[in-house]
């Protein structure tokens, strides 16, 4: 398995545009989680899917955020309208439970600027 | 929500040197974990201990975990450039639902 894979890598995008973040989880891998990581506040967890449902999204800052997860191998985070605060890099990561022994699997993360 | 909180925010050492990182947390953990982030990368699993684990090994880190204290160390011994990183705890939240990252130490391995 290639791992969990994030798109784009890099993306920067003027104020009010719309941003699409894309993950694939490992294939296998029930539980799924989104976290934004930044210098002041560190790595926050912002929505969390088990088996493709919305379990917890209690940490998306605002109603600009959504996530969905449409099948098992797929997932977004949307952005709309995007804002120079939410400048930061997103991580997908993906795990067979919860709080599993072998940790979570993180993507690469995707670093969004919004200038 | 529970969160680890790792000391030092820094640490830099020689290449051969010890390096030690602590993690306190505030509310009874089942597990603990630890992790590693590469500059501009996510971050790598590394270890898991659980609550009724005193000491555990994996290569050359080291990881201690006392629950009367409320702390968890990680020791990476005969330390290389190459494990110059950020390492961060992960404890689970107040809900024993989903890891809660800590802020991590940065750690420069000099050569």
């Amino acid at each position: 398995d290639a791992g969990v894979i994030q798109s784009p890598r890099h993306e920067v995008t003027e104020m009010g545009q719309e941003v699409t973040l894309r993950c694939k989880p490992i294939s296998g891998h029930d539980y799924l989680f989104w976290y934004r990581q930044t210098m002041m506040r560190g790595l926050e967890l912002l929505i969390y899917f088990n088996n493709n449902v919305p379990i917890d999204d209690s940490g998306m800052p605002e109603d600009r955020f959504s996530a969905k997860m449409p099948n098992a191998s797929f997932s977004t985070l949307k952005i709309q309208p995007s804002e120079p605060r939410d400048s930061a890099v997103y991580f997908c990561a993906s795990s067979f439970s919860q709080t599993p022994t072998y940790g979570y699997t993180f993507g690469s993360g995707t670093r969004l600027t919004v200038v | 929500s529970q969160q680890g909180e790792e000391d030092p925010q820094a640490l830099s050492i020689q290449e051969g040197e010890n390096a030690t990182m602590n993690c306190s947390y505030k509310t009874s953990i089942n597990n603990l974990q630890w992790y590693r982030q590469n500059s501009g990368r996510g971050l790598v699993h590394l270890i898991l201990i659980r609550s009724n684990e005193r000491e555990k090994h994996s290569g050359r880190l080291r990881v201690t975990l006392d629950t009367s204290k409320k702390s968890s160390s990680l020791l990476i011994t005969a330390s290389r450039a190459a494990d110059t990183a950020s390492y961060f705890c992960a404890t689970e939240d107040n809900y024993g639902q989903n890891f809660v990252f800590g802020p991590g130490t940065r750690l420069s391995v000099l050569p």
